[in-house]
């Protein structure tokens, strides 16, 4: 079974700053997805970003970006240029291969704070 | 397009009372997902389906059922509710398969409390 970790309850920054959210998981996988999903207040579920285990290339999507780091089992969101609009719980995510059920296992997430 | 869609947005049941919580997408996707969020906690899943009539078991499956006869909809079933049950419950979908760009969208999700 697979395990992901988030190892940071709550993280603040200020606006305009940049701030780096930590995930690990476990797996004896070598063919996997991992996301990110942010959920504001709202509690809708936004994918962020995704990142396929098998590019070494870290995804990149305007002002979020991943440190892939598949030997770590690593996989950190950076975000730069914080906004207020940032505030949320970030949740990092695993799935397994293409017809494994396609399922997500999640983190127990991080509660961020972009402060003005 | 609506996306994912889920009924009711709140609810409150009593101890031992039964409900179905409603699913529908209309982006024409054969994997869709059940999901409860306990307070301060990831999600966790209930039950998952890879197509009309195919369901399985996900993490937390106990106290619940679920049917699939339809593509768009895919509901939730909670038969003699019990305290633990009181989470906010998200359903998902996705095209499924082997695409690479399978991505999971959620609803807004179900606040359930049973009291």
């Amino acid at each position: 079974a697979q395990t992901v970790t988030q190892s940071q309850p709550e993280m603040s920054v200020q606006e305009a700053e940049t701030v780096t959210l930590s995930c690990t998981y476990d797996t004896s996988e070598n063919n996997y997805y991992l996301f990110w999903y942010k959920q504001p207040p709202s509690r809708q579920m936004i994918l962020v970003i995704r990142q396929e285990a098998y590019k070494q290339q870290n995804a990149t999507e305007n002002r979020f970006s991943v440190n892939f780091q598949k030997a770590a089992k690593s996989f950190s969101l950076k975000i730069s240029d914080s906004q207020l609009g940032d505030t949320a719980m970030y949740f990092c995510a695993f799935m397994k291969g293409a017809n494994a059920g396609n399922m997500l296992t999640f983190g127990g997430g991080t509660r961020l704070m972009v402060k003005p | 397009n609506a996306g994912v869609t889920q009924t009711p947005k709140f609810r409150i049941l009593k101890i031992g009372q039964s409900m179905t919580l409603q699913c529908t997408q209309d982006m024409n996707h054969n994997y869709m997902y059940w999901y409860r969020q306990d307070p301060g906690m990831g999600l966790k899943l209930i039950y998952y389906s890879v197509g009309a009539g195919i369901t399985d078991k996900g993490e937390v499956p106990n106290g619940y059922n679920v049917s699939r006869s339809t593509t768009e909809d895919f509901p939730l079933r909670l038969e003699l509710a019990a305290p633990s049950q009181t989470s906010v419950y998200f359903c998902a979908s996705s095209e499924g398969g082997a695409s690479s760009t399978d991505t999971q969208y959620f609803g807004p999700g179900t606040r359930l409390t049973v009291l």
